[in-house]
This record gives C-alpha cells, structure tokens and sequence, in this order.
C-alpha cells in the first residue's frame, strides 16, 4: 500500500529564506507526482506536476526533484515570502499494484514572517 | 465553467440524515475524483470516475457512501444516514485524463450535528 510522508510538518521562516520541503513515498512504481498549495478554507492548487522520467520541473521559484528510485521528492522554495504561508502537500499517482489515484502526504504547514 | 464547481460550499444536517454533495468538472475532463480531508489531514481518496464508471471506488468507507456520474460530467456524491464522523470537507477533482494534473473544486464543507 502506498504512503506518504511530508517533513516536516510545520515550518516558520523570516521572509527572503530559501527552504526546501520534504516528502517520501514508499512505492516507487509511480507515474507521477505533483506538489499542491492549500490556503486554509480552500482548496488545492496544483503548482508542479512531475512526471516519473523526469528529475525535475521549476516554476518561477519554486522547484521541485524526483529521486523516483529511493521514493523522494524534495520542493525547494528560493527567497520566501509572507504570500507563500501555505499548507504544502504532494501527491504520488499510481504504484505497483495499478493504483490509478493521487496518494497524499499530510502536508508541511508553511508561515512565512514579515 | 472555467473551474471546478461544487455545492453546497456549506452543509450543517442533523444525525441520521441524506445528504447529497454535487461537482461539476471542468469541461472536457473525462476523470473525476472525490477526496475528504479532515483538519490538519492530507486528503483522503474516496472514489475515482473515468467517463460515467467508477474505475476505483477502494476509498468509499462504508455502503452509506455512494457516487454516481451518469453521464460522465456533473457526479453527486450521496451519504445515507450521516453520522457525526462524517464531518468533513469533500473535495472534488478532475482531469483531462487520469495521470494528469488536477484540478480542484473549493470543497464541501459536511457539518454532522
């Protein structure tokens, strides 16, 4: 059965850091993985999708690597600001037995001080 | 639309009730997916549409939980004799195809009272 893992769970940063946020799977037989950002009350919002050949997709500053085979993915996030304070979470698509679904981590909670 | 829609955005019903919880997919993706997510939690699948059949319906918790997709856009999803563990905010997602990004509806929020 396939499970995530988001480390950590909870972040606070001083504005203009640069972080990277963690997340493991256990099944690597994956299609892909995407990073979301959930606002508190809303829903989710894909922010990078990265496909099991690939190592990595960047979108303005964020960027995110897929190390398919020891089940990691890493979202780095250059010169945060208050904006990015957010709920992270990655989702893993699909495993060995043909799970043909998105899998959630629990998400890294992210607050970004002024 | 140009998102997802679901309604109600809010829904307080008392203990024992039905309830139905509705998601219109952006046009033209063939895949559907219903998630709940409970505070502090990633979401938690519940069933996954491709076309008008439920291709995985592994994530339902129990027979009080079922979701149809009759013609393959608007699905409902229905909850028969709610209990208070049902609360929870059901998501709603689609895409153009199964491996591929998702989008996401701003949620149903199920009060159980």
């Amino acid at each position: 059965k396939q499970e995530v893992t988001q480390i950590p769970a909870a972040l606070s940063v001083p504005e203009g850091e640069n972080l990277v946020l963690n997340c493991s799977f256990t099944d690597s037989a994956i299609y892909n993985l995407q990073w979301f950002r959930q606002d508190p009350g809303k829903g989710l919002t894909s922010l990078l999708l990265i496909q099991s050949s690939q190592r990595e997709q960047t979108s303005g500053r964020l960027n995110a690597s897929l190390d398919k085979s020891s089940g990691r993915s890493t979202l780095y996030i250059a010169a945060s600001q208050p904006g990015d304070s957010a709920t992270y979470l990655c989702a893993v698509f699909g495993g060995s037995s043909g799970t043909y679904k998105y899998i959630f981590g629990t998400g890294t909670r992210l607050k970004v001080l002024a | 639309g140009a998102g997802v829609s679901q309604t109600p955005s809010n829904k307080v019903t008392e203990k024992g009730k039905y309830v139905e919880l509705r998601c219109d997919p952006i046009s033209g993706h063939t895949a559907l997916y219903w998630y709940r997510q409970s505070l502090g939690q990633g979401p938690e699948f519940l069933i996954y549409f491709q076309g008008t059949g439920a291709a995985d319906d592994s994530g339902l918790p129990n027979d009080r939980f079922f979701a149809v997709r009759p013609e393959g856009s608007v699905s409902t999803l229905k909850i028969q004799r709610t209990e208070r563990g049902d609360s929870a905010v059901y998501l709603c997602a689609s895409s153009q195809a199964g491996a591929d990004t998702i989008y996401f509806g701003e949620g149903s929020w199920l009060t159980v009272v």
